[in-house]
């Protein structure tokens, strides 16, 4: 059974493009969340899925937005970007929020951006 | 904010068994504690999770205490490839909070 992916694994940008990392989760996953993992911050929580609806996003500015496809893929969207959003970005994929006990989250390999 | 402290590093001999501490002291009676690993910048890995009752898996097992402010992680034969930073967390509905972790050195 395939994990979470995500695509691109690298990707390099200069400050004020927009970048767009995508994560496709595992096969019967209703919920995504993403996570920023910057250098010297740790895993940051930054936006959760849901059956397509936003559920809950972390403290991030409104540049960092996203959705999630019928299909419950994702796309994390960075707008203007700065050079402090470089960082490792990571998806993860867990079943319907319902039984706490079964909604473990599994974390795809990440994309690393590098803002210039 | 994390709701999870724990020591910034530990050694550990190979073949040994590795016992990693957490305090949860704020926890509520419905918070699971999940454990997840990350090894070099990868994307984390789920170790194990528990309410009140101790669990074991394949990977490890895990002992909360009965007040529920504090567990731990035992990982029974540490490897070298066990070497990573181990991340207790308190699991809020929808997100994970992540700490600074503990970051394990197996060493032969």
């Amino acid at each position: 059974e395939a994990g979470v992916t995500q695509s691109p694994t690298h990707l390099i940008k200069t400050r004020g493009q927009q970048a767009t990392l995508r994560c496709s989760p595992i096969s019967g996953h209703t919920s995504v969340y993403w996570y920023q993992q910057a250098l010297g911050l740790g895993l940051q929580f930054l936006l959760w899925y849901d059956e397509g609806e936003e559920r809950n996003r972390g403290n991030f500015p409104p540049r960092f937005s996203g959705r999630q496809f019928p299909n419950y893929s994702s796309e994390l969207n960075v707008n203007a970007l700065e050079l402090e959003d470089s960082a490792l970005y990571l998806c993860a994929s867990s079943l319907a929020l319902g039984v706490m006990a079964k909604n473990i989250q599994y974390f795809g390999a990440g994309t690393r951006l590098s803002v210039l | 904010d994390a709701k999870t402290t724990q020591p910034p590093s530990m050694d550990c001999a190979e073949g040994r068994a590795a016992n990693l501490p957490c305090n949860h002291s704020t926890i509520s009676g419905n918070e699971y504690v999940y454990w997840y690993r990350q090894i070099h910048s990868q994307g984390p890995q789920y170790i194990i999770h528990g309410l009140k009752n101790n669990e074991t898996n394949e990977m490890a097992s895990l002992i909360i205490t009965e007040d529920r402010k504090s567990s731990t992680l035992i990982l029974p034969h540490a490897t070298l490839r066990d070497t990573a930073v181990y991340y207790c967390i308190v699991r809020v509905p929808g997100k994970l909070i992540f700490g600074q972790g503990t970051e394990l050195s197996v060493k032969p």
